[in-house]
């Protein structure tokens, strides 16, 4: 069965510094993957998605995320993260296929520090 | 441009209980799911649509009724509310199935059983 790990459940970065979260996944083929962004109070917001082609994928706010499907990663990185950053962030992954089902990470929370 | 809207933003309810949450999207997105999100547990599916006229279950659907007469609305009713189901709803919608289409989610609904 499909499924998308993400180790980290907080992460804590200065601000202006870079920053790295991370998700696996485990799925036969190369499934098609999502960042998904949650602020407080607020619902998930898109991000970025990988379907196919270039293996690094830019997405809004300045982040971006690389496929490497020889770890089965999809890592999402900024590099110097600002205050509205801070944030839960959710990794996805889905067959490709419209007739499945998204599957979501239990996600990872930011802290900014000032 | 509304997008997805969810109707109450909170709510309180006793044990025993029922009501429904509302979901309304204005993009003709034939494709509408629900999640609930819990601590630590990330966004699981409860029920889902693929169009009007048709709902099947998710991960998580026992004690959960939805149904889809128009494109645009997409209701939960929890039939007799339960301390466990006592969460943060969130309605998504798509223009195709969640396999290969990003969703847009609505704002929640912060839900409280006593």
């Amino acid at each position: 069965a499909q499924s998308v790990t993400q180790p980290d459940i907080h992460i804590t970065v200065s601000e202006g510094a870079s920053l790295e979260l991370r998700c696996n996944y485990s799925y036969g083929a190369t499934p098609y993957l999502f960042w998904y962004v949650q602020s407080p109070g607020q619902g998930l917001q898109l991000l970025l998605k990988y379907f196919s082609g270039d293996t690094l994928v830019q997405g809004i706010k300045g982040f971006e995320a690389e496929f490497k499907r020889s770890q089965s990663s999809f890592n999402l990185r900024k590099p110097s993260v600002h205050w509205s950053d801070a944030a839960e962030y959710f990794c996805a992954v889905a067959p490709g296929d419209r007739d499945d089902k998204i599957i979501f990470g239990k996600g990872t929370r930011l802290h900014i520090l000032p | 441009n509304a997008g997805v809207t969810q109707t109450p933003k909170f709510q309180v309810l006793k044990t025993g209980q029922s009501m429904t949450l509302q979901c309304a999207q204005d993009m003709n997105h034939e494709y509408m799911s629900w999640y609930r999100q819990d601590p630590g547990m990330g966004l699981r599916l409860i029920h889902y649509s693929v169009g009007a006229g048709i709902t099947d279950q998710g991960e998580v659907p026992n004690g959960y009724n939805v149904s889809r007469s128009t494109t645009e609305d997409f209701p939960l009713r929890l039939l007799s509310a339960a301390p466990s189901q006592t969460s943060v709803y969130f309605c998504a919608s798509s223009y195709g199935g969640t396999g290969d289409q990003p969703q847009h989610f609505g704002d929640g609904t912060r839900l409280s059983i006593l």
